[in-house]
């Protein structure tokens, strides 16, 4: 069935510092690849999307570009500040696969940004 | 108010107790969502309604009953749960498009639950 695999939290760096967080999937159909954040306390937001091979999503300041030759959405950020700690959560959505366009997430991917 | 509101946000019970939960929606969406959130499990998918009916149910426990009554509100009523039942609940609404029930969601804030 699909599925969503990310890196092992919790990932702890200094403002300004460089973040990438791995995310790889399997699905049987063509899926559409989300982002998604989760702020302390909150539920979770949309960050960035991608619906087709190639495509890069982008949102403040975050990237993540769609490798469907390594099945991968990896997320990238050139200078992170604390206002971005929070849990990442990497989603796919695959009408044509098992999951039957529903939403299926990775585990989370805890960051802790310090001054 | 926008977007997705979940009420209460925090809820205590006992295991005898009933309880629900509330999810509204004012974004026009036709399909609503319940997922639950622990600490040690990913985000687990529970009960999908799309256009008022439900089309998934991820052999949830029949202690969660939920109720789509239209497609702006959705309700999870709560009997004699179990102390692992605690964690925060997610409802989510997203707009069904071309046969896709789940393109992009909408999460509310959650509702803490703790089963004592």
């Amino acid at each position: 069935g699909d599925s969503v695999t990310q890196m092992e939290g919790p990932v702890t760096l200094s403002e300004e510092a460089f973040l990438t967080i791995n995310c790889t999937y399997t699905a049987t159909g063509y899926p559409s690849l989300f982002w998604y954040v989760q702020y302390p306390g909150e539920g979770l937001q949309l960050l960035l999307k991608a619906t087709k091979a190639d495509d890069k999503g982008s949102n403040k300041g975050f990237e993540a570009t769609y490798r469907k030759e390594t099945t991968s959405f990896h997320l990238e950020k050139g200078s992170v500040q604390v206002s971005d700690s929070a849990v990442y959560f990497c989603a796919l959505s695959d009408p044509g696969g098992g999951s039957q366009g529903n939403l299926i997430f990775g585990k989370g991917t805890k960051l802790s940004v310090k001054p | 108010e926008t977007g997705v509101t979940q009420t209460p946000r925090h809820l205590v019970m006992g295991m005898t107790n009933k309880k629900s939960l509330k999810c509204e929606q004012h974004l026009g969406h036709n399909a609503m969502y319940w997922y639950k959130q622990s600490a040690k499990k990913p985000l687990e998918l529970m009960f999908v309604y799309s256009l008022e009916e439900r089309v998934e149910n991820n052999s949830v426990p029949s202690r969660f009953s939920p109720e789509c009554p239209n497609s702006s509100h959705l309700f999870l009523h709560l009997h004699t749960l179990q102390p692992e039942d605690s964690a925060l609940y997610l409802c989510a609404s997203s707009q069904e498009i071309g046969g896709a029930v789940n393109t992009e969601a909408f999460f509310g804030q959650g509702t803490r639950l703790t089963v004592v």
